[in-house]
């Protein structure tokens, strides 16, 4: 127990479906990051959220909106998503965006 | 974060110590340096942190020299659940991206 927990820790869903993940940490930290891990490649940082301001990769599809309506929970609503988006999605946080990160188990998401 | 340099496989057997290191010749004056180890299907896990000199904790220690441009990571007697992919990451007290590269995918043997 990291103290980030991320839920559902599975999910399976189709291409038109709206579906959202959750994370939620009981650290006090102030920072938390969306990642997505593809198998047996790096991971991919997708959102950060750090003293109330949102960093995002530029690569990251439309399809992937994230949500932060306090310090402690992070949101990651999917919509209309693709094959290749199947993944281990990964939550963290830290404090003041240090090196010092905690991350949740993920979440592994099959699109069908 | 500055960029860091690892090897991107390394093979040991059980009872060996294993060193990983890790370079990272622009690392800046407030920057620390930061491992952490992954398990498939699992999160990274923080492992150790450290500034300068010598760190140790009951997992790990980290050895960095006066220069710091360079880090290693020492894992004690591995086990086969030391099989794991490590990452090296360096950067400040606040503010940073947190970016993985591509880490050292370590393979313990019997």
């Amino acid at each position: 127990e990291t103290g980030v927990t991320q839920t559902p820790r599975h999910l399976v869903m189709g291409m038109t479906n709206k579906k959202s993940l959750k994370c939620e940490q009981h650290l006090g930290h102030n920072a938390m990051y969306w990642y997505k891990q593809s198998a047996k490649k790096p991971l991919e940082l997708m959102f950060v959220y750090s003293l109330e301001e949102r960093v995002e990769n530029n690569s990251v599809p439309s399809r992937f909106s994230p949500e932060c309506p306090n310090s402690s929970h992070l949101f990651l609503h999917l919509h209309t998503l693709q094959p290749e988006d199947s993944a281990l999605y990964l939550c963290a946080s830290s404090q003041d965006g240090g090196t010092e990160a905690f991350f949740g188990q993920g979440t592994r998401l099959t699109v069908v | 974060l500055a960029k860091t340099t690892q090897p991107i496989s390394m093979d040991s057997y059980e009872g060996q110590e294993v060193n990983i290191t890790c370079s990272h010749n622009n690392i800046a004056t407030n920057d620390y340096i930061t491992w952490y180890q992954q398990f498939p299907s699992q999160g990274p896990r923080f492992i150790i942190q450290g500034y300068k000199t010598k760190v140790t904790n009951e997992v790990a220690s980290l050895f960095i020299p006066a220069d710091r441009k360079s880090s290693t990571l020492s894992l004690p007697r591995v086990s086969l659940s030391d099989t794991a992919v490590y990452y090296c990451l360096v950067g400040s007290e606040y503010g940073n991206k947190l970016v993985f590269g591509a880490g050292t995918i370590l393979r313990v043997k019997s």
